[in-house]
C-alpha cells in the first residue's frame, strides 16, 4: 500500500528553527509537495521537490531524499502566524498526490 | 485576481436531503478536483475532471456525483447526506495532471449534516 508518514504534532518557540520530517512510501515517485493548511482554511502550496538535496525559500526550505523515501521541511525563525498544519503529499506514478495527515505546529511566544 | 472561489463558506443540510456545492475557477485550469477532509485528516480525492474527461475514485461512494458543465465552474452533489459526510470539502484546480503543475485550492466548503 501507499503511506505517508508524519508526526502528529509538534511544538516550538517564536523565533526557533524547526524541521518537521515526512516518511514516504508509494507506488512510483514524481515529486514531493510541502502545503501549509491553517485551521479551517484551504491547503496553501509551500514547495515542490523532485530531485534530492535542498530548496530554501525564504524562511522555509524543503528537502528531498529520494533514495531513504524521505523529506523536511525546515521553518526558520518562527513567527506566530506559522501556527498551522503542514502537509506532505507526494505525487505517485499515476500522477495522484498521496497526502499525509499534516503536522500540526503549535508556536508559543 | 485569479482563484479559486467556492460556494457556500458553510452549508448546513438536514439527514437524506440533497445538497449541491460549487467551486468556480478564474485560472483556465484543464483539472479540477474535489476532495473531502475530516478534522485531522488527509485530504481524501473524491473524483477529478481533466477537461471534460470524469475520473471517479474506487472508493467514492455513489451518493457523491460531479458536474463540469464548463471550463470554469464545478459541482459536488451529494445525493443523501448522511451523519459522516459533515466534512470539509475542498476544490482545487491544476494546469494539467502530474509533473510540476501544483494544485490549487479554495477556501473550501464546510458541510454540516443536522
Amino acid at each position: 500500500g501507499q503511506n505517508i508518514d508524519q508526526p502528529t504534532e509538534m511544538t516550538a518557540t517564536e523565533g526557533a528553527i524547526v524541521q518537521i520530517n515526512c516518511t514516504y512510501q508509494t507506488s512510483g515517485f514524481n515529486g514531493l509537495f510541502w502545503y501549509q493548511q491553517h485551521a479551517g482554511e484551504a491547503p496553501t502550496f509551500l514547495s515542490y521537490n523532485v530531485l534530492d538535496g535542498l530548496e530554501e525559500k525564504g524562511r522555509f526550505s524543503s528537502f528531498l531524499s529520494r533514495s531513504k523515501g524521505y523529506s523536511y521541511l525546515l521553518l526558520k525563525e518562527l513567527q506566530m502566524k506559522d501556527s498551522a498544519s503542514y502537509l506532505c503529499a507526494v505525487l505517485d506514478s499515476n500522477y495522484q498526490l498521496i497526502w499525509g495527515a499534516g503536522t500540526k505546529l503549535i508556536i508559543k511566544p | 485576481d485569479a482563484m479559486v472561489i467556492q460556494n457556500p463558506r458553510y452549508q448546513v443540510t438536514q439527514f437524506g436531503k440533497p445538497v449541491t456545492l460549487s467551486c468556480s475557477q478564474t485560472l483556465n485550469h484543464n483539472v479540477m478536483y474535489w476532495y473531502q477532509q475530516k478534522s485531522s485528516q488527509a485530504p481524501k480525492l473524491l473524483f477529478h475532471y481533466y477537461d471534460k474527461d470524469f475520473n471517479n475514485e474506487a472508493d467514492t461512494p455513489d451518493n457523491f456525483q460531479s458536474r463540469r458543465p464548463n471550463t470554469s465552474f464545478c459541482f459536488l452533489d451529494i445525493r443523501s447526506p448522511g451523519l459522516g459526510d459533515a466534512a470539509m470539502y475542498l476544490c482545487a484546480t491544476s494546469l494539467d495532471r502530474g509533473g510540476t503543475d501544483t494544485q490549487y485550492f479554495g477556501p473550501g466548503t464546510r458541510l454540516t449534516v443536522l
